[in-house]
């Protein structure tokens, strides 16, 4: 399984950019990465997805190095409906969800 | 995208009773449901792999008989808490794949279950 760490929170202001790093060493080559953001109370929501380099959407962008040991997703300009939980996911599937193991996820504060 | 939607969002029962929870693919066929727990500031738990027309995976420490998992159909997938005790209190939450191998789960929107 490829394990994640990332930072277990970060404030940040209105209208700023926010990079969230995530670590995952022991990444395999079949495997992906992909973020997710989760409200109170609620499932968490698909935010970005990619293997190698940049991949970019409507609402963030997901850099990952040639090593791919690392990813960070960047939000740009941020406002205070993003406050919430995000999670980095490092995994393949292969007919198990074993391999897509939630991290503790990054509280991310967004601050007037 | 695709939608997944799960009933009831929220459920209070006394303690000894079963409450069951239904997971809905509602514009795609998942033959593979994936049902998590989590506690209040706590990172999701898998809880089992439900597979369509076979015997749910539990992961190491869920019991099983505990907590029933059918996936009767390609669109629905239900858990039941049989027995439930307050210690069961938590958020379940259920996701699906449309069947590619990259990773990208469709989550339902969760329920919570309290019990008294």
């Amino acid at each position: 399984l490829a394990k994640t760490t990332q930072p277990i929170s970060m404030d940040s202001y209105e209208g700023q950019e926010v990079n969230i790093t995530c670590s995952h060493n022991n990444i395999a080559t079949n495997d992906y990465i992909t973020w997710y953001q989760q409200f109170p109370s609620q499932g968490p929501r698909f935010i970005i997805q990619g293997y190698k380099t940049k991949v970019t959407n409507e609402v963030a962008s997901l850099f990952i190095p040639a090593d791919r040991k690392s990813s960070t997703l960047s939000l740009p300009r941020v406002s205070l409906s993003d406050t919430a939980v995000y999670y980095c996911l490092v995994g393949f599937l292969s007919g198990s969800a074993r391999q897509l193991t939630f991290g503790s996820g990054t509280q991310l504060t967004v601050l007037p | 995208g695709a939608v997944v939607s799960q009933h009831p969002s929220w459920v209070i029962c006394k303690s000894g009773t079963s409450v069951k929870i239904e997971c809905r693919s509602l514009d795609f066929q998942a033959t593979t449901m994936f049902w998590y727990r989590q506690f209040p500031k706590q990172s999701l738990m898998l809880m089992a792999t439900s597979n369509e027309g076979s015997k749910a995976t539990y992961e190491q420490g869920v019991e099983k008989d505990k907590f029933l998992i059918n996936h009767a159909s390609l669109t629905l997938s239900t858990l039941t808490v049989t027995s439930a005790h307050p210690e069961d209190s938590s958020f379940y939450i259920c996701s699906a794949t449309r069947g590619q191998n990259t990773g990208e789960l469709f989550f339902g929107e969760g329920s919570r279950l309290t019990v008294l």
